[in-house]
């Protein structure tokens, strides 16, 4: 199993373009999740999707759409990119089992993103 | 809200040293917390987890952490550094079902 993969691994956009990330799983999770990672700030959650179809806002939902057409990906787009998305994005599953148990996250490598 | 805070945005021990990562939470319902660990351009990998039961939690790499309830706390420890511990790690804490709130982490340095 590949696990959680991201294309691109980097980008180098010009303010005002766009570009969508792709995140695939393998392993059958429900629940994905996209976040971006920023120096001294942790990751924060931009959108999330709790099964195929559904997306819903996470805390820095602004600048992003998403689209979870099947199951297994999961898609960030930028409609129009600006210096401060410039960041590390991490896509992330998990099975979304409730429950005693919770269920852990798995993340993929991440795509570093330079917005000029 | 739930929030986390890592104490110490920089952490830097001798090879051999105790390790201590301090991760202080807020929650209004009885967390699950997590240790997640980062090496230079990697994702995120899961460390250990504290879901119900044993407040001592066991990980991977000779990592473990205690859920201290009265101090809203969650420590992760390693009696003996190795260079090879030298990452940043995370504490994260769910408490919304399958949600993550992350503190700010904290990169360890292992000096040899």
């Amino acid at each position: 199993n590949a696990g959680v993969t991201q294309t691109p691994k980097f980008r180098v956009l010009k303010t005002g373009q766009s570009m969508t990330l792709l995140c695939a799983q393998d392993m059958n999770h429900e629940y994905m999740y996209w976040y971006r990672q920023d120096p001294g700030m942790g990751l924060r959650l931009i959108h999330y999707s709790v099964g195929e179809g559904t997306t819903a806002k996470g805390e820095v939902p602004d600048g992003y759409n998403v689209s979870r057409l099947k199951k297994q990906n999961f898609l960030l787009g930028l409609e129009s990119a600006a210096p401060s998305q410039t960041s590390v994005y991490f896509c992330a599953s998990s099975s979304g089992l409730r429950g005693v148990f919770r269920e852990t996250q798995y993340f993929g490598p991440g795509t570093r993103l330079l917005v000029l | 809200a739930q929030s986390v805070t890592q104490l110490g945005s920089h952490v830097s021990v001798s090879e051999g040293a105790l390790v201590l990562l301090r991760c202080n939470y807020s929650s209004s319902v009885p967390p699950y917390l997590f240790w997640y660990v980062q090496y230079p351009n990697q994702g995120l990998q899961l460390l250990l987890k504290y879901t119900t039961g044993a407040t001592l939690v066991k990980g991977i790499n000779g990592f473990e952490a205690e859920f201290k309830k009265s101090e809203t706390s969650f420590h992760l420890t390693k009696p003996s550094a190795h260079m090879s511990d030298a990452a940043e790690y995370f504490c994260a804490v769910d408490n919304a079902g399958n949600m993550l709130t992350f503190g700010g982490g904290t990169r360890l340095m292992v000096k040899p």
